[in-house]
């Protein structure tokens, strides 16, 4: 199956400081990428949907400048957490789709970031 | 609002029974609908899938049931095992490529 990695794996920082997540498609193509968000013994929450070469969509009660999204290439996409807050402590997890395909194509999701923000 | 539910946070079941995940959506426009398994700490795997043409889809030992005029899903699992140990999630396609996830399900295989 295809692979999505994310980088780092886990990152720890002080209150304040911004942090960037990178994103890729390893084996494949992707014009879309997928960010979600992970509460504890909580569901997957869309934070955006980026398109490669164009600004990302965020869903509701997303703050975007708070959570900078580039999808500069069509393997790479980076979410800047910025100005990092013990709120924004969180499991990050990205999401891949191929470039061109089935309308309902499964997404590949990365193994996730863990954010502690202290 | 939560448009996908899964109302069992947790499922216990010795291994060789069946397991059966339900979950019930409310938005009619969804029309694709999947299973992830999640282990800690990881991103999510996908399982199996079903269109809304359909009512029944099985790969293997999953099967996952689709009544629409229910809005309601159920993924099962047979035999299981003590490796589908994990947190399964359903999840419903709208607008074409947004995924809305369930709040997901602890199955727990007793060896």
């Amino acid at each position: 199956g295809a692979v999505v990695s994310q980088h780092p794996s886990w990152v720890i920082c002080k209150s304040g400081t911004s942090v960037k997540i990178e994103c890729r498609s390893l084996d494949f193509q992707a014009t879309t990428m997928f960010w979600y968000r992970q509460f504890p013994k909580q569901s997957l929450m869309l934070m955006a949907t980026s398109n490669e070469g164009s600004k990302a969509t965020y869903e509701q009660g997303v703050e975007k400048d708070k959570f900078l999204i580039n999808h500069a290439s069509l393997t790479l996409s980076t979410l800047t957490v910025t100005s990092a807050h013990p709120e924004d402590s969180s499991f990050y997890i990205c999401s891949a789709q191929f470039a061109a395909g089935l309308s309902y194509n499964e997404q590949f999701f990365g193994p996730g970031t863990r954010l502690t923000v202290l | 609002d939560q448009q996908v539910k899964q109302n069992s946070p947790s499922l216990s079941v010795q291994e060789g029974r069946i397991s059966i995940l339900n979950c019930d959506y409310t938005n009619s426009m969804f029309d694709y609908f999947l299973w992830y398994k999640k282990y800690p700490a990881e991103g999510p795997t996908f399982l199996i899938s079903i269109s809304s043409i359909k009512d029944k889809n099985e790969d293997g030992r999953f099967t996952v049931f689709l009544n629409k005029s229910a809005k309601h899903l159920s993924l099962h699992i047979v035999p299981s095992q003590p490796g589908d140990s994990a947190v399964y999630f359903c999840a419903a396609f709208r607008a074409g490529n947004m995924l809305t996830f369930g709040g997901g399900t602890r199955l727990m295989v007793k060896p």
